[in-house]
């Protein structure tokens, strides 16, 4: 596609639920990034993916947090037992392998 | 890691002023990035900046890696300019092509 595609926008979900979150890179993309920000901080890394495997997994919070990328294309994100501090806006990237990073318009995950 | 630090942390502007941002970073770097954020939360490439500089419209960029620290300059700034900036690295010795981003400037263009 033309730009980083993320679903859903909006996921609001009860304390203790099941979450994926889904993203589409930029077609042709080797490398894909997932980040979470929280209300007035930067972006926080997660994981970054080249191909499909993943290269850095360092900055996933706990074993709640997993993420695949099967066919090197289109990576889920994924959420067990959801707790409120999960709540962020989760933000997804993709580059060509040259450096450039272009993030797609997020999915913004509310707990309750 | 690497450590990335902006400023200011706030500025407002009348429209049509001029303004300096500033990133400064403590080790070396593979890659620097500058986004807007707007306020719908979309994060827009504005630079890729690993040295060196560059200009696009009102926009330009300075980045000197010896020094460790990039400057984004804003001419003439408009209500639509108004969001946060962030700056954006990649750890040379890392390991990692992962960026780290600033806390960002927030910026208000008032009419």
């Amino acid at each position: 596609g033309a730009g980083v595609s993320q679903t859903p926008s909006n996921k609001v979900t009860e304390k203790g639920k099941y979450v994926e979150l889904r993203c589409d890179p930029i077609s042709g993309h080797t490398a894909l990034y997932w980040y979470r920000q929280s209300l007035g901080q930067g972006p926080e890394f997660l994981i970054y993916f080249q191909g499909t495997g993943a290269a850095d997994d360092s900055g996933l919070p706990n074993d709640r947090f997993f993420a695949v990328r099967p066919e090197g294309s289109v990576s889920t994100l994924k959420i067990q037992r959801t707790e409120r501090g999960d709540s962020a806006v989760y933000l997804c990237a993709s580059s060509s392998g040259i450096g450039e990073l272009f993030f797609g318009e997020g999915s913004r995950l509310t707990v309750l | 890691g690497i450590q990335v630090e902006q400023s200011p942390p706030d500025l407002i502007l009348q429209e049509g002023a001029n303004s300096t941002l500033r990133c400064n970073f403590s080790d070396s770097v593979n890659n620097l990035q500058w986004f807007h954020q707007n306020p719908w939360g979309q994060l827009i490439n504005l630079f890729y900046i690993p040295s060196g500089t560059k200009q696009n419209g009102r926009l330009s960029a300075t980045t000197v890696a010896t020094e460790r620290y990039s400057l984004l300059y804003i001419s003439s700034s408009q209500t639509t300019d108004s969001g946060v900036y962030f700056c954006a690295v990649e750890e040379a010795q890392g390991g990692s092509e992962k960026l780290v981003f600033g806390k960002g400037t927030k910026l208000t263009v008032n009419p």
